[in-house]
Protein backbone atom coordinates (compact mmCIF):
# COMPACT_ATOMS: atom_id res chain seq x y z
CA UNK A 1 0.00 0.00 0.00
CA UNK A 2 1.54 3.15 -0.90
CA UNK A 3 -0.94 5.57 0.77
CA UNK A 4 -2.25 7.18 -2.49
CA UNK A 5 -6.02 6.56 -3.43
CA UNK A 6 -7.54 7.79 -6.81
CA UNK A 7 -10.99 8.06 -7.69
CA UNK A 8 -13.14 6.92 -9.44
CA UNK A 9 -11.57 3.56 -10.25
CA UNK A 10 -13.16 3.57 -13.89
CA UNK A 11 -15.41 6.08 -16.33
CA UNK A 12 -16.76 6.06 -19.16
CA UNK A 13 -17.32 9.24 -21.09
CA UNK A 14 -18.55 10.27 -24.52
CA UNK A 15 -16.35 12.80 -27.01
CA UNK A 16 -17.10 16.75 -26.32
CA UNK A 17 -17.82 16.03 -22.19
CA UNK A 18 -15.32 17.00 -19.47
CA UNK A 19 -13.93 14.77 -16.54
CA UNK A 20 -12.16 15.04 -13.18
CA UNK A 21 -10.06 12.46 -11.58
CA UNK A 22 -9.46 13.14 -7.73
CA UNK A 23 -6.42 11.70 -6.05
CA UNK A 24 -5.18 11.72 -2.50
CA UNK A 25 -1.76 11.99 -1.91
CA UNK A 26 0.44 10.48 1.03
CA UNK A 27 0.39 12.70 4.17
CA UNK A 28 3.24 15.22 4.15
CA UNK A 29 3.97 14.88 0.45
CA UNK A 30 3.64 18.00 -0.69
CA UNK A 31 4.22 17.15 -4.55
CA UNK A 32 1.86 15.68 -7.01
CA UNK A 33 2.18 14.49 -10.09
CA UNK A 34 0.01 13.04 -12.96
CA UNK A 35 0.41 10.67 -15.91
CA UNK A 36 -1.30 9.13 -18.68
CA UNK A 37 -0.55 5.44 -19.59
CA UNK A 38 -2.28 4.37 -22.79
CA UNK A 39 -2.66 0.45 -23.47
CA UNK A 40 1.01 -1.31 -24.00
CA UNK A 41 3.13 1.87 -23.35
CA UNK A 42 4.85 3.30 -20.14
CA UNK A 43 2.87 6.24 -18.38
CA UNK A 44 3.68 9.67 -19.93
CA UNK A 45 3.88 12.89 -17.45
CA UNK A 46 1.49 15.31 -17.86
CA UNK A 47 2.07 17.32 -15.03
CA UNK A 48 3.17 18.39 -11.52
CA UNK A 49 2.15 20.18 -8.47
CA UNK A 50 4.25 21.42 -5.86
CA UNK A 51 2.64 22.99 -3.19
CA UNK A 52 -0.25 23.93 -5.39
CA UNK A 53 1.63 25.26 -7.89
CA UNK A 54 1.85 23.81 -11.31
CA UNK A 55 5.68 22.69 -11.14
CA UNK A 56 6.17 21.41 -14.72
CA UNK A 57 4.49 20.39 -17.78
CA UNK A 58 4.73 17.37 -20.21
CA UNK A 59 3.49 17.92 -23.74
CA UNK A 60 -0.08 17.62 -23.28
CA UNK A 61 -2.91 20.42 -24.35
CA UNK A 62 -3.73 23.23 -22.36
CA UNK A 63 -7.61 21.13 -22.44
CA UNK A 64 -5.55 19.17 -19.39
CA UNK A 65 -5.88 21.49 -16.14
CA UNK A 66 -5.09 20.76 -12.76
CA UNK A 67 -5.38 21.18 -9.18
CA UNK A 68 -3.56 20.78 -5.81
CA UNK A 69 -5.39 21.33 -2.50
CA UNK A 70 -3.93 21.97 1.06
CA UNK A 71 -5.21 19.10 2.51
CA UNK A 72 -3.13 16.84 -0.13
CA UNK A 73 -5.91 15.79 -2.27
CA UNK A 74 -5.72 16.98 -6.43
CA UNK A 75 -7.77 16.94 -9.64
CA UNK A 76 -7.00 16.25 -12.94
CA UNK A 77 -9.36 17.69 -15.48
CA UNK A 78 -9.78 16.68 -18.81
CA UNK A 79 -12.06 18.88 -21.22
CA UNK A 80 -13.79 18.07 -24.56
CA UNK A 81 -12.39 14.71 -24.56
CA UNK A 82 -11.08 12.42 -27.22
CA UNK A 83 -11.18 9.61 -28.29
CA UNK A 84 -7.26 9.20 -27.56
CA UNK A 85 -7.83 10.30 -23.85
CA UNK A 86 -9.16 6.88 -23.14
CA UNK A 87 -6.37 5.30 -21.01
CA UNK A 88 -4.82 4.68 -17.08
CA UNK A 89 -4.29 7.63 -15.34
CA UNK A 90 -2.31 7.54 -12.58
CA UNK A 91 -1.09 10.07 -9.88
CA UNK A 92 1.43 9.86 -7.63
CA UNK A 93 3.02 11.54 -4.51
CA UNK A 94 6.20 12.68 -3.35
CA UNK A 95 8.04 14.55 -0.25
CA UNK A 96 10.28 17.34 -2.50
CA UNK A 97 9.76 19.94 -5.22
CA UNK A 98 11.96 18.07 -7.93
CA UNK A 99 10.24 14.81 -8.09
CA UNK A 100 12.41 13.15 -10.63
CA UNK A 101 15.16 12.29 -8.33
CA UNK A 102 12.57 12.35 -5.48
CA UNK A 103 10.91 8.52 -5.15
CA UNK A 104 7.31 8.95 -6.29
CA UNK A 105 4.81 6.70 -5.22
CA UNK A 106 2.00 5.93 -7.25
CA UNK A 107 -1.51 5.52 -6.50
CA UNK A 108 -4.09 2.25 -8.09
CA UNK A 109 -5.24 4.52 -11.13
CA UNK A 110 -8.56 5.63 -13.12
CA UNK A 111 -8.89 4.09 -16.06
CA UNK A 112 -11.19 6.45 -18.70
CA UNK A 113 -13.23 5.15 -21.52
CA UNK A 114 -13.99 7.50 -23.62
CA UNK A 115 -16.74 6.89 -26.88
CA UNK B 1 12.58 9.33 -29.93
CA UNK B 2 12.11 6.69 -27.01
CA UNK B 3 14.19 8.40 -24.82
CA UNK B 4 14.19 4.81 -22.44
CA UNK B 5 14.20 1.70 -24.30
CA UNK B 6 13.44 -1.67 -22.72
CA UNK B 7 14.29 -5.29 -23.72
CA UNK B 8 12.62 -7.49 -23.81
CA UNK B 9 9.43 -6.36 -24.77
CA UNK B 10 8.44 -9.12 -23.13
CA UNK B 11 9.17 -12.45 -21.00
CA UNK B 12 8.23 -15.79 -20.22
CA UNK B 13 10.58 -17.97 -18.26
CA UNK B 14 9.64 -21.17 -16.24
CA UNK B 15 9.49 -20.92 -12.55
CA UNK B 16 13.08 -21.25 -10.83
CA UNK B 17 14.92 -19.72 -13.48
CA UNK B 18 16.82 -16.31 -13.49
CA UNK B 19 16.13 -13.43 -16.20
CA UNK B 20 17.20 -10.32 -16.72
CA UNK B 21 15.36 -6.92 -17.75
CA UNK B 22 17.47 -4.10 -19.41
CA UNK B 23 16.81 -0.38 -19.69
CA UNK B 24 18.93 2.38 -21.29
CA UNK B 25 18.53 5.44 -21.91
CA UNK B 26 19.62 7.90 -24.53
CA UNK B 27 20.33 10.83 -22.45
CA UNK B 28 22.21 11.47 -19.21
CA UNK B 29 20.37 9.36 -15.81
CA UNK B 30 20.22 11.57 -13.08
CA UNK B 31 18.16 9.06 -11.23
CA UNK B 32 16.70 5.61 -12.17
CA UNK B 33 13.57 4.14 -10.71
CA UNK B 34 12.10 0.61 -11.01
CA UNK B 35 8.68 -0.35 -10.74
CA UNK B 36 6.15 -3.11 -11.05
CA UNK B 37 2.88 -2.60 -12.48
CA UNK B 38 0.13 -5.57 -12.45
CA UNK B 39 -2.24 -5.06 -15.62
CA UNK B 40 -4.47 -2.07 -15.51
CA UNK B 41 -2.98 -1.10 -11.87
CA UNK B 42 -1.02 1.16 -10.28
CA UNK B 43 3.03 1.19 -10.20
CA UNK B 44 4.52 -0.33 -6.97
CA UNK B 45 8.00 0.89 -6.14
CA UNK B 46 11.00 -1.44 -6.73
CA UNK B 47 14.42 0.36 -6.36
CA UNK B 48 15.62 3.85 -7.10
CA UNK B 49 18.92 4.28 -8.04
CA UNK B 50 21.33 7.00 -8.23
CA UNK B 51 25.06 6.76 -8.41
CA UNK B 52 27.05 4.89 -11.21
CA UNK B 53 27.78 1.22 -10.35
CA UNK B 54 25.06 1.35 -7.37
CA UNK B 55 23.71 -2.21 -6.86
CA UNK B 56 20.39 -2.65 -5.11
CA UNK B 57 18.47 -5.53 -3.80
CA UNK B 58 14.78 -6.42 -2.19
CA UNK B 59 14.79 -10.25 -1.77
CA UNK B 60 14.99 -11.99 -4.79
CA UNK B 61 15.70 -8.87 -7.42
CA UNK B 62 18.47 -6.90 -7.68
CA UNK B 63 19.42 -3.75 -9.59
CA UNK B 64 22.16 -2.15 -11.11
CA UNK B 65 22.72 1.31 -12.79
CA UNK B 66 25.70 1.16 -15.74
CA UNK B 67 26.67 5.34 -15.06
CA UNK B 68 28.90 5.26 -18.04
CA UNK B 69 26.53 3.16 -20.70
CA UNK B 70 23.83 5.24 -19.31
CA UNK B 71 22.12 1.73 -18.75
CA UNK B 72 20.43 -0.26 -15.70
CA UNK B 73 19.54 -4.42 -15.23
CA UNK B 74 16.87 -5.50 -13.19
CA UNK B 75 17.55 -9.60 -12.47
CA UNK B 76 15.18 -11.68 -10.94
CA UNK B 77 16.82 -14.75 -9.30
CA UNK B 78 14.62 -18.06 -8.78
CA UNK B 79 12.36 -16.27 -9.88
CA UNK B 80 8.39 -17.37 -8.64
CA UNK B 81 4.84 -17.01 -10.18
CA UNK B 82 4.59 -13.83 -8.11
CA UNK B 83 7.09 -11.93 -9.79
CA UNK B 84 5.15 -12.24 -12.73
CA UNK B 85 4.02 -8.74 -14.08
CA UNK B 86 5.01 -5.51 -16.21
CA UNK B 87 8.21 -3.92 -15.07
CA UNK B 88 8.58 -0.41 -16.06
CA UNK B 89 12.03 1.63 -15.59
CA UNK B 90 11.76 5.31 -15.14
CA UNK B 91 14.53 8.01 -15.07
CA UNK B 92 15.05 11.36 -13.79
CA UNK B 93 16.96 12.50 -17.61
CA UNK B 94 16.58 16.28 -17.03
CA UNK B 95 14.92 16.76 -19.82
CA UNK B 96 12.78 19.84 -20.39
CA UNK B 97 9.87 19.94 -18.18
CA UNK B 98 9.62 16.45 -18.18
CA UNK B 99 9.89 14.90 -14.50
CA UNK B 100 10.42 11.37 -15.09
CA UNK B 101 10.02 9.72 -17.77
CA UNK B 102 9.34 6.35 -18.86
CA UNK B 103 10.06 2.33 -20.83
CA UNK B 104 7.39 1.30 -22.46
CA UNK B 105 7.49 -2.12 -19.70
CA UNK B 106 8.57 -5.22 -19.76
CA UNK B 107 6.13 -7.72 -19.49
CA UNK B 108 7.02 -11.16 -17.81
CA UNK B 109 4.64 -14.28 -16.69
CA UNK B 110 6.60 -16.81 -15.40
CA UNK B 111 5.33 -20.60 -15.56
CA UNK B 112 5.08 -22.83 -12.99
Amino acid sequence: ETGVTQSPTHLIKTRGQQVTLRCSSQSGHNTVSWYQQALGQGPQFIFQYYREEENGRGNFPPRFSGLQFPNYSSELNVNALELDDSALYLCASSLGALGGTDTQYFGPGTRLTVL
Amino acid sequence: SQELEQSPQSLIVQEGKNLTINCTSSKTLYGLYWYKQKYGEGLIFLMMLQKGGEEKSHEKITAKLDEKKQQSSLHITASQPSHAGIYLCGADVRSGSEKLVFGKGTKLTVNP
